[in-house]
């Protein structure tokens, strides 16, 4: 079946633009997760839903960043006045949901360059 | 979480198995082990994940120690595309932050040798 789909796959925006990125997760998951992952760096947890609700939002760096998901499905990650140091890969997961340990799927992510 | 431990790097030749290990000797009784892979550029690919019984699936075997302190992944018949990082996490039971959030170590690049 589709996989954790995600959009744009590439993104290029100037300083102080907002950038909004898009996550499809597969369908009859619940649960869905945030990560970024710099260059050469390991992944780093921002958020996770479990229906449409976000439990854990500590992972999110500023409150230039939210994240929201409507319908159980599409999440949706906001990144208001993009700085230099938000460029990296945007990666976001699924699972059937987050009690289980079923895995979590991911997308080949957005790559997000500040200029 | 309990941390992992992977050696950096492995080389294999092609069409054999490589087997990757991991050190997990903390792990406590309610974590499962996970394997996933990264190739460039591409997201994190699920593997297989097992909690104390051996797995095999269409893409690997996962094999457990009995004290659960250590585990080997392996790959039959390793081909040029089976070239990647490969990652070995621990991830815990149902409360708290560890049972959702994925930490993603260093892991081992497997280079498969033609």
């Amino acid at each position: 079946g589709a996989g954790v789909s995600q959009s744009p796959s590439n993104k290029v925006t100037e300083k102080g633009k907002d950038v909004e990125l898009r996550c499809d997760p597969i369908s009859g998951h619940t649960a869905l997760y945030w990560y970024r992952q710099s260059l050469g760096q390991g992944l780093e947890f921002l958020i996770y839903f479990q229906g449409n609700s976000a439990p854990d939002k500590s992972g999110l760096p500023s409150d230039r960043f939210s994240a929201e998901r409507t319908g159980g499905s599409v999440s949706t990650l906001t990144i208001q006045r993009t700085q230099q140091e938000d460029s990296a890969v945007y990666l976001c997961a699924s699972s059937l949901d987050r009690f289980s340990p079923q895995p979590q799927h991911f997308g080949d992510g957005t790559r997000l360059s500040i200029l | 979480d309990a941390k992992t431990t992977q050696p950096p790097s492995m080389d294999c030749a092609e069409g054999r198995a490589a087997n990757l290990p991991c050190n997990h000797s903390t792990i406590s009784g309610n974590e499962y082990v996970y394997w996933y892979r990264q190739i460039h550029s591409q997201g994190p690919q699920y593997i297989i994940h097992g909690l104390k019984n051996n797995e095999t699936n269409e893409m690997a075997s996962l094999i457990i120690t009995e004290d659960r302190k250590s585990s080997t992944l392996i790959l039959p018949h390793a081909t040029l595309r089976d070239t990647a990082v490969y990652y070995c996490i621990v991830r815990g039971g149902y409360s708290g932050a560890g049972s959702y959030q994925l930490t993603f170590g260093k892991g081992t690049k497997l280079s498969v040798i033609p």
